[in-house]
């Protein structure tokens, strides 16, 4: 299979904990985004990576939320200290240096 | 801000009847893309248009860019039950060296057998 993947498909979580998720995009695509959709809404961007490079953040991304790709391949988004609110589906995509983005399976987070 | 305004947010329709998904915006796009997206799962790419005016078909859906690249359509002649889901239209706001995609809210259809 050479299609973006997710890891955990689910996760609950208490507020106040720490998760992370992490996204394995396809192989040949240097550029990495995250996305968070919450239910009845379009997915939102969060953040950008070119290779191993952070290059774009929104205002969405709070202190509580960082993002890595280490080595430019696989990437880790992580939120600190939870919150009732960061509940939604986070969606990983990967393209090559157009705008064809393909999008993962998503993270379904519950904050309880 | 570069917005996406898409309608009818939510469309029940019978099998066999034909619909028409509209995506507005008052800026101009790079490219517009169209995904489909199942409950629970990641939205998967339909088409990307990319010249105004242009008309891409996939079966029985039929995608057309506006000339003036602000506006993009989705018809879909006598839908199945299969074409339930959720469309959602994207855009690359210019310059597009990010890739960033803006997304319009989605519109919700529901096939009726």
């Amino acid at each position: 299979d050479t299609g973006v993947s997710q890891d955990p498909r689910h996760k609950i979580t208490k507020r106040g904990q720490n998760v992370t998720f992490r996204c394995d995009p396809i192989s040949e695509h240097n550029r990495l985004y995250w996305y968070r959709q919450t239910l009845g809404q379009g997915p939102e961007f969060l953040t950008y990576f070119q290779n191993e490079a952070q290059l774009e953040k929104s205002r969405l991304l709070s202190d509580r939320f960082s993002a890595e790709r280490p080595k430019g391949s696989f990437s880790t988004l992580e939120i600190q200290r939870t919150e009732q609110g960061d509940s939604a589906m986070y969606l990983c995509a990967s393209s090559p240096p157009y705008n064809e983005q393909f999008f993962g399976p998503g993270t379904r987070l519950t904050v309880l | 801000t570069q917005l996406l305004e898409q309608s009818p947010q939510f469309l029940s329709i019978q099998e066999g009847e034909n619909l028409t998904v509209y995506c507005n915006s008052s800026s101009v796009f790079s490219s517009l893309q169209w995904y489909r997206q199942e409950p629970g799962e990641g939205p998967v790419l339909l088409v990307t248009v990319v010249t105004g005016g242009e008309v891409k078909k996939l079966k029985r859906l039929t995608f057309q860019f506006g000339d003036a690249r602000k506006d993009s359509s989705l018809h879909i002649t006598a839908a199945q039950p299969g074409d339930t889901g959720l469309y959602l239209c994207a855009g690359a706001p210019p310059p597009s060296n990010t890739g960033k995609l803006i997304f319009g809210q989605g519109t919700t259809l529901q096939v009726k057998p």
